[in-house]
């Protein structure tokens, strides 16, 4: 099993719609997950953290499942501008460095 | 604030060439990380480093790679000799601690011919 494993997409939605990306790490150790956006030949970008208890940012809410060991990112009410490649990133076990998933891509039309 | 500061943006250079990536972490920031992303990998970690110190290098692709964090402002990332296989981005990342959030760099796009 990957050590973070994402649906690479693409995912192709119409503005305004719902959307939901699944991500599932291997190791049960693992203390620290975040979201991160990439645009086409850009850096990556913090979207946000994920915290146990989940958590909401506008349109963004994020969640965790231990017990199934995946994270997961719904985006309500698409905007164009969220176009973009999401990665889900996570980190082995306490302390030491963040994995990158290989990212899923979200293409919002009008 | 400034962020992170990579140089050059682009390079372009024949193979067997040396090529030496710079990169200026946020101030404060411990940890300090080198990526390397294609479509077909995605981002892979190379090394990072904590207070200057090389932490994790197995990403490193081989022996024609090496980095080094002389302080805390200033990183390379040096290939020798460059091949083809090596075009890339290049990215460099800091963060408060290892487990923390990373900001990013513009990258470097690398073309080895």
């Amino acid at each position: 099993r990957k050590e973070v494993e994402q649906d690479p997409g693409p995912f192709n939605v119409p503005e305004g719609a719902t959307v939901a990306f699944n991500c599932t790490y291997s190791n049960s150790a693992s203390q620290s997950f975040f979201w991160y956006r990439q645009d086409c030949r850009k850096e990556p970008k913090l979207l946000m953290s994920v915290y146990s208890s989940g958590n909401e940012d506008g349109r963004f809410t994020a969640q965790l499942n231990r017990a199934s060991q995946y994270i997961s990112l719904l985006i309500r009410d698409s905007k164009l501008s969220d176009s973009a490649t999401y990665l889900c990133v996570v980190n082995k076990q306490a302390g030491t460095a963040l994995i990158f998933g290989k990212g899923t891509t979200l293409s919002v039309s009008s | 604030d400034a962020g992170v500061i990579q140089s050059p943006r682009h390079e372009v250079t024949e193979m067997g060439q040396e090529v030496t990536l710079r990169c200026k972490p946020i101030s404060g920031h411990n940890s300090l990380f080198w990526y390397r992303q294609t479509m077909m990998r995605g981002l892979e970690l190379l090394i990072y480093f904590n207070n200057n110190v090389p932490i994790d290098d197995s990403g490193m692709p081989e022996d024609r790679f090496s980095a080094k964090m002389p302080n805390a402002s200033f990183s390379t990332l040096k290939i020798q000799p460059s091949e083809p296989r090596d075009s890339a981005v290049y990215f460099c990342a800091s963060s408060l601690g290892a487990a923390e959030p990373q900001h990013f760099g513009d990258g470097t796009r690398l073309s080895i011919l």
